[in-house]
């Protein structure tokens, strides 16, 4: 069975400094990886995604991140954060391409 | 471009009571999920499809069916409302190997 560990629920952070969201994952086959962000009273939006190839992936709005299959994380950086980045962010992980697993979410609360 | 049109937004139901909640795609997207998001316990699979005519159960199917008669809808039918089943629910599609589009969710109170 596959799970995932978002291990912060809330992450406050300064405007312009960076910012790392952690997610790790356990999974018995090779996986796929998501970030989500979700803004009040909205749906889900695509940040990147992990299918193969290069680890480092690069999102919108200026998010990334590192696919590490000997830690199996999958954490979210961001480099200078702004106010309009506070929202909640799901990691999600699918053997398949369809059948999706979440995290519990972590909310980001950037401060001015 | 609609991308995936969930309605309601919002309802309330009575306990027993039974709906519909509505889902479509306008991405001719082969695969399509139901999911329920409640407070600190991220999003939960209630039921998938991979195409027409094709369901199967996900993490939390109880009290849920589906049908998938199109590719381009994928209705979800709360079959006699509980308040457990109070929660706000998201459609999603998604095409072979890509990320899931969102809908833009149902908010369901039940009394």
């Amino acid at each position: 069975a596959q799970s995932v560990t978002q291990l912060d629920s809330q992450v406050p952070v300064f405007e312009e400094a960076p910012v790392e969201l952690r997610c790790n994952y356990s999974s018995s086959v090779s996986v796929y990886l998501f970030w989500y962000v979700q803004y009040p009273n909205q749906g889900l939006q695509l940040l990147l995604k992990y299918l193969s190839g290069s680890t480092l992936v690069k999102g919108i709005n200026g998010f990334e991140a590192e696919f590490n299959k000997s830690q199996t994380s999958f954490h979210l950086r961001k480099p200078s954060v702004h106010i309009s980045d506070t929202a909640e962010y799901f990691c999600a992980v699918s053997s398949g391409t369809y059948k999706y697993i979440f995290g519990t979410g972590t909310r980001l609360k950037v401060l001015a | 471009n609609a991308g995936v049109t969930q309605t309601p937004k919002f309802q309330v139901l009575k306990t027993g009571q039974s709906m519909t909640l509505q889902c479509a795609q306008d991405m001719n997207h082969e695969y399509m999920s139901w999911y329920r998001q409640d407070p600190g316990m991220g999003l939960r699979l209630i039921h998938y499809s991979v195409g027409a005519g094709i369901t199967d159960q996900g993490e939390v199917p109880n009290g849920y069916n589906v049908s998938r008669s199109t590719t381009e809808d994928f209705p979800l039918r709360l079959l006699s409302a509980a308040p457990s089943q109070t929660s706000v629910y998201f459609c999603a599609s998604s095409y072979s190997g890509g990320g899931y589009t969102f809908g833009s969710g149902t908010r369901l109170t039940v009394v």
